[in-house]
């Protein structure tokens, strides 16, 4: 089936830093990628709808300048959030698909910020 | 607006009980519906799915039937394992491209021997 690949697995930072996180649509080409967030023992929350060529969509309240979203390619999606604080800390979750039941997820990165 | 709402957890069975959480959605148009699982440490997994009114969607002994009339896809499994504890999350989309995924808050199932 289809495959989704995020990296990196965890990662720990020094506040202050900013850090990047990868999802690869493996054997499909993902016009469309979405980025969760998951605080401990509550829901995915999405956080943004990566598109191919164009500019990402941000829900409301998601600082636009804080998590960059690049998708360059039609297998690759990037968030990055820069300059990292301890309450970015989180689980970040990556999905790409064509959309309906056609969803596949990356197996998430958990990112702590000292 | 879409949602989906999940009883509270947590919910504590002993081995071999019977599991019901349910779930509830609200949604403009005709969505699919799933249901994922987070085991401990590990990123979430497709459990099962209905994509249309009156479907059962089944997996590893658990099932959920797709109600339009009661706008629910409650989960359920006759016997639970220790191997079960997980959380649950109850989630759809709406069938068209470029839609995400909407979760509801999750379910935390903790099942002792």
């Amino acid at each position: 089936g289809a495959v989704v690949s995020q990296h990196p697995s965890w990662v720990i930072c020094k506040s202050g830093t900013s850090v990047k996180i990868e999802c690869r649509s493996l054997d499909f080409q993902a016009t469309t990628m979405f980025w969760y967030r998951q605080f401990p023992k509550q829901s995915l929350m999405l956080m943004a709808t990566s598109n191919e060529g164009s500019k990402a969509t941000y829900e409301q309240g998601v600082e636009k300048d804080k998590f960059l979203i690049n998708h360059a390619s039609l297998t690759l999606s990037t968030l990055t959030v820069t300059s990292a604080h301890p309450e970015d800390s989180s689980f970040y979750i990556c999905s790409a698909g064509q959309g309906g039941e056609k969803l596949f997820f990356g197996s998430g990165t958990q990112l702590s910020v000292l | 607006g879409n949602s989906v709402t999940q009883m509270e957890g947590p919910v504590t069975l002993s081995e071999e009980a019977f599991l019901t959480i349910n779930c509830t959605y609200t949604a403009t148009g005709y969505p699919s519906l799933f249901w994922y699982v987070q085991y401990p440490g590990e990123g979430l997994q497709l459990l099962l799915k209905a994509t249309k009114a009156d479907d059962k969607g089944s997996n590893k002994g658990f099932e959920a039937t797709y109600r339009k009339e009661t706008t629910s896809f409650h989960l359920e499994k006759g016997s639970v394992q220790v191997s079960d504890s997980a959380v649950y999350f109850c989630a759809l989309t709406l069938n068209q491209a470029g839609t995400a995924l909407i979760f509801g808050k999750g379910t935390t199932l903790s099942v002792s021997s």
